[in-house]
């Protein structure tokens, strides 16, 4: 069964700091994107990425976030300047025809 | 815009019984459906999905999911629970046309307890 790899499972930053969410993708998907759940709330969409660009990005994904793809094989998420109200679970997923999700990294700003 | 409506945040049955948990969509073009289920501290994985073939849909774990266009719902179902399904179960929507560029608009989630 193919999977998503994501590191670390647990972040904790202090506010202001920068973090960089880690994720393998499966190894012959195109397509790649984060979500993230905040706290008794629905999961939502971030960003998806392809062809080594952003091919949409939600009104979350503000100038403090980016994605990257830097060697062929990691896909991450960086957040600038981390805000107390970034704390959640940031999911990565891939897709090829089936999205496959990650168990997500939960990053908690102190 | 897509958008789904999961009724229920919590739901308890009894090992053995009917598993219902409801979910209702809103879309301006046909949708494509999924249900994915998260077990305590794993990822979310795929029970299920509609694309526009077969209304009814077999997924994983003994689950189905029901298509209906006049309702605008895709309720997931499993006949007899199993201490097993207890976990966390989301339905999420795509507006319908290529796989590939996904973009999963989700609902809020239901937790599905077994009572033994």
């Amino acid at each position: 069964e193919p999977e998503v790899t994501q590191t670390p499972s647990h972040q904790v930053t202090q506010m202001g700091q920068e973090v960089i969410l880690r994720c393998v993708p499966i190894s012959n998907h195109l397509y790649f994107y984060w979500y993230r759940q905040i706290l008794g709330q629905k999961v939502e969409f971030l960003v998806s990425f392809y062809n080594n660009e952003i091919s949409e990005k939600s009104e979350i994904f503000d100038d403090q976030f980016s994605v990257e793809r830097p060697d062929g094989s990691n896909f991450t998420l960086k957040i600038r300047s981390t805000k107390l109200e970034d704390s959640a679970m940031y999911f990565c997923a891939s897709s090829g025809n089936i999205q496959y999700f990650g168990a997500g990294t939960r990053l908690s700003v102190l | 815009a897509q958008s789904v409506t999961q009724l229920g945040s919590h739901v308890s049955v009894s090992e053995g019984a009917l598993v219902l948990l409801r979910c209702n969509y809103s879309s301006s073009v046909p949708p494509y459906l999924f249900w994915y289920v998260q077990y305590p501290n794993q990822g979310l994985q795929l029970l299920l999905k509609y694309t526009s073939a077969a209304t009814l849909v077999k997924g994983i774990n003994g689950f189905e999911a029901e298509f209906k266009k006049s309702e605008t719902s895709f309720h997931l179902t499993k006949p007899s629970a199993h201490m097993s399904d207890a976990a966390e179960y989301f339905c999420a929507v795509y507006p319908g046309g290529n796989f590939g560029n996904e973009k999963l608009t989700f609902g809020t989630g239901t937790r599905l307890t077994i009572i033994p």
